[in-house]
């Protein structure tokens, strides 16, 4: 139980295009998700939390106009990556808690490498 | 503000090796301390967690204690196997909401 997808796994785009990045709960209902960002050999950053049928809650230094996330139903998040440049390159990963999986733990998405060109 | 810190790898390790990987944190108050595993490619595991001081965590073969005297999380496995090579991190997550704050990271790489 409490499996959490990402869809897609790895995508390449061109400068100045945009990319979306499915978060899916695929047995559980997850009232709060949560975006990272992971750089080569380098630790989580946290980017943003979304609570279902919220606004999400960016970090601090996150350009929310940039990472455009939006949690509308429990099982679905996505991550819009808005005119993407070669910086935007890295694995970004969800989490996921609430329901029967309980909100005391996040359950994690296999991430997605996106690649800019 | 919270935080981890844990040894900087690579730990490099031949198969049947004990791994000890330190972790330390500085948090006020009672956090949930966590072990994840990121094997190659994939995202993160939960390996293992503990919730209160002197709580061990195990999971596979890897324990951890949480020592709120010295603020400790540290992971050890008496004798890994080739496939125990991944990145692992030490996380907090406060009491009050879900936010976790991870440490950097140690790679561990067993050879056979």
């Amino acid at each position: 139980g409490a499996v959490v997808s990402q869809h897609p796994s790895r995508v390449i785009c061109k400068s100045g295009t945009s990319v979306k990045i499915e978060c899916r709960s695929l047995d559980f209902q997850a009232t709060t998700m949560f975006w990272y960002r992971q750089f080569p050999k380098q630790s989580l950053m946290l980017m943003a939390t979304s609570n279902e049928g919220s606004k999400a809650t960016y970090e601090q230094g996150v350009e929310k106009d940039k990472f455009l996330i939006n949690h509308a139903s429990l099982t679905l998040s996505t991550l819009t990556v808005t005119s993407a440049h070669p910086e935007d390159s890295s694995f970004y990963i969800c989490s996921a808690s609430g329901g029967l999986a309980g909100a005391n733990e996040q359950f994690f998405g296999p991430g997605t490498r996106l690649t800019v060109l | 503000g919270d935080s981890v810190t844990q040894m900087e790898g690579p730990v490099t390790l031949s198969e049947e090796a004990f791994l000890t990987i330190n972790c330390t944190y500085t948090a006020t108050g009672y956090p949930s301390l966590f072990w994840y595993v990121q094997y190659p490619g994939e995202g993160l595991q939960l390996l293992l967690k503990a919730t209160k001081a002197d709580d061990k965590g195990s999971n596979k073969g890897f324990e951890a204690t949480y020592r709120k005297e010295t603020t400790s999380f540290h992971l050890e496995k008496g004798s890994v196997q080739v496939s125990d090579s991944a990145v692992y991190f030490c996380a907090l997550k406060k009491a009050a909401g879900n936010k976790l704050t991870f440490g950097g990271g140690t790679r561990v790489l067993v050879k056979p």
